[in-house]
């Protein structure tokens, strides 16, 4: 079965400053791989996606992913970070064969500074 | 436009009783599902359903039921609410294949006492 692990629970950035989630996966192959935000109070909401190709996928809201198939992550980055990216992160991960459910990472909660 | 929506928002309710949450969606997506979010689990399946007539069971499905007799509702009982059932509920639907993002509702606070 696959899983996904979020590192970091909490992250503080300071507004103006660049901005790295890490996310690492368990599987067998390559699977789909996701980044969802969750403003409080919200539901979620799709940042990128990747499933096949260009190993760096660019999102909405200024954010992009790097696949690193070596190092089972997909890691999220956003080069300058607004006040208005305060919000809960996560990572997930679908089989990449017919269709299945998504496993979610237990999410990072950023916290941007003045 | 299309949406996913719940009902209730908010609900508080007792052990023991049966509580119903809703969920609607206007993607005519065959795919829906229910997730509950606990501090420190993140969110965790609790039932699936791939098309009308179609339930499975997720990660945490016990003390939960879900029935499909159309497209648009997939509706989450909780048989007899327990205090562990204290959440956050979240639905979401998608489309056919494994890169279909998932939508998601606002989600449903519930407190059981």
């Amino acid at each position: 079965a696959q899983s996904v692990t979020q590192p970091d629970i909490h992250i503080t950035v300071s507004e103006g400053a660049s901005l790295e989630l890490r996310c690492n996966y368990s599987y067998g192959a390559t699977p789909y791989l996701f980044w969802y935000v969750q403003s409080p109070g919200q539901g979620l909401q799709l940042l990128l996606k990747y499933f096949s190709g260009d190993t760096l996928v660019q999102g909405i809201k200024g954010f992009e992913a790097e696949f690193k198939r070596s190092q089972s992550s997909f890691n999220l980055r956003k080069p300058s970070v607004h006040w208005s990216d305060a919000a809960e992160y996560f990572c997930a991960v679908a089989p990449n064969s017919g269709y299945s459910t998504l496993t979610f990472g237990k999410g990072t909660m950023l916290l941007v500074s003045p | 436009d299309a949406e996913i929506t719940q009902s209730p928002r908010h609900k508080i309710t007792e052990t023991g009783r049966q509580v119903t949450l809703a969920c609607h969606q206007t993607w005519n997506h065959n795919n829906m599902f229910w997730y509950r979010q606990d501090l420190g689990h993140g969110l965790r399946l609790i039932h699936y359903s791939y098309g009308v007539q179609d339930t499975n069971k997720g990660e945490v499905s016990d003390g939960y039921s879900v029935s499909r007799s159309n497209t648009e509702d997939l509706p989450l009982t909780l048989e007899s609410a327990a205090s562990s059932q204290t959440s956050v509920y979240f639905c979401a639907s998608s489309g056919d294949t494994s890169y279909n993002e998932q939508f998601f509702g606002p989600g449903t606070r519930l407190t059981v006492l």
